[in-house]
């Protein structure tokens, strides 16, 4: 079954401790991205990435870090989490230039 | 910059026709998607438009129109499970494919 897949579906964590919050897919899209959800602003891509190699700034990169070291693999790290980074978190994932993107079920992430 | 304006809420009778509007403002423009979104999900992809007019899936259609920065998102013979959120985005080509969401409308469907 085409998917993406995000691990953990939800985590508590202080402020400081570092996470990473893996996401994979297996539909062999080179378009992969980041985005955070908060009530009233909806969807603001965190980071993206066009290939392998290669990642980019969103609207609100600080805080996090991203890696893209194979095609299927976008892990988010967050190195010293903090409270405002308490959110929904969405992976998603598309063909090069396409703007059909297929979203993961979510990480809900408390920073306490 | 870059910025996509579309009704926080809109609310309609189950069986009638919805339509839900997003303006544009961004200095590449590729096109216009939408996606649906139900409480405690994750967004699933709509439609997409790259050039003017309307494209017809189902019950939903999706219009756009390039010179007046505006799409819609038309829903008819609403059904009680349309009640979700619904997004518009677009590819910003200016600032190398990101992509930038509007903030969502609410789309509430009574009985």
């Amino acid at each position: 079954e085409a998917q993406v897949t995000q691990n953990p579906r939800y985590l508590i964590t202080v402020t400081g401790k570092k996470l990473t919050v893996t996401c994979s897919q297996n539909m062999n899209h080179e378009y992969m991205s980041w985005y955070r959800q908060d009530p009233g602003l909806g969807l603001r891509q965190i980071y993206y990435s066009m290939n392998v190699e290669v990642t980019d700034k969103g609207d609100v990169p600080e805080g996090y870090k991203v890696s893209r070291k194979e095609k299927r693999n976008f892990p988010l790290i967050l190195e010293s989490p903090s409270p405002n980074q308490t959110s929904l978190y969405f992976c998603a994932s598309s063909p090069r230039r396409s703007d059909e993107q297929y979203f993961g079920p979510g990480t809900r992430l408390t920073v306490t | 910059g870059q910025s996509l304006e579309q009704p926080s809420e809109v609310t309609a009778v189950e069986g009638a026709i919805v339509q839900i509007n997003c303006t544009y403002q961004t200095s590449g423009f590729y096109g216009l998607s939408w996606y649906q979104q139900h409480d405690g999900g994750a967004p699933t992809f709509l439609s997409y438009n790259a050039l003017d007019g309307l494209e017809e899936t189902g019950r939903f259609s999706s219009f756009l129109s390039r010179s007046d920065s505006y799409g819609y998102l038309l829903l008819q013979e609403l059904q009680m499970k349309d009640s979700a959120s619904y997004f518009c985005a677009v590819r910003d080509l200016s600032r190398d494919d990101k992509i930038i969401f509007g903030k969502g409308t609410r789309l509430h469907i009574l009985p």
